[in-house]
């Protein structure tokens, strides 16, 4: 089955810096890879997704970015905000989503 | 839309009970799927249902743990004499109609989750 590996596990920046969150996947035969933000105790919510035929995306600050030739594909917020705060999981799906470990991201004020 | 409704939202259980976990799917999805969640962990897959079809459950335990999604009602994960280990938040999400070549036929969308408690 798909394995996917996120690192780091935690984040801690500045508010105003960048931020980058790296995953890698297993099973080539995926081919939609989302981005959830989850705060505590709250539903994962849908941030960005990208599927295999596109190797970027961008929605205001936030962007993803996909190698499927390396299998690997990277969350990117800029001008990051207190709000940004929360555990990120990346996910790559064949049959089913399959979740990284997440990040903890923690913006500074 | 009333997005995927869960319930309960909090059940305590006592070791050796059952525990029934619902969750009707977004309008218009035919596909649901749950996940378990330990605390600072991230979402384990478990099972994947359309109505009245396990469609892959390798992520759910062999014993205890039984899921359905019957063709009228909500889809139901079933926890048979639970146990301290069982305690974890469950999230079901529904998807539209995944497999075909288009970006919002893939998204799920989860519910708020049920947080299971074993005494």
């Amino acid at each position: 089955g798909e394995n996917v590996e996120q690192h780091p596990s935690t984040l801690s920046v500045q508010e105003g810096d960048s931020a980058v969150i790296k995953c890698t996947y297993s099973d080539s035969a995926s081919n939609y890879f989302p981005w959830y933000k989850q705060e505590l105790g709250k539903r994962p919510q849908l941030i960005i997704d990208i599927r295999s035929n596109v190797g970027e995306k961008k929605d205001q600050r936030i962007a993803v970015t996909l190698n499927k030739t390396a299998k690997h594909f990277s969350l990117h917020i800029t001008e990051t905000q207190p709000e940004d705060s929360a555990v990120y999981f990346c996910a790559a799906k064949g049959r089913a989503l399959t979740f990284g470990s997440g990040t903890r991201l923690q913006v500074q004020p | 839309n009333a997005g995927v409704m869960q319930n309960p939202r909090h059940l305590v259980r006592r070791r050796g009970q059952e525990a029934r976990l619902r969750c009707s799917p977004m309008k218009g999805h035919s596909h649901v799927y749950w996940y378990r969640q330990l605390p600072e962990e991230g979402l384990k897959f478990m099972v994947y249902l359309q109505k009245e079809n396990i469609i892959d459950e390798s992520g759910m335990p062999k014993e205890r743990f039984s899921a359905e999604f019957p063709k009228e009602g909500p889809s139901i994960l079933r926890i048979q004499q639970v146990v301290r280990g069982d305690s974890a938040a469950y999230f079901c999400a529904s998807s539209p109609l995944p497999g075909q070549a288009s970006v919002a036929n893939e998204k799920l969308f989860f519910g708020s989750g049920t947080q299971l408690s074993v005494l």
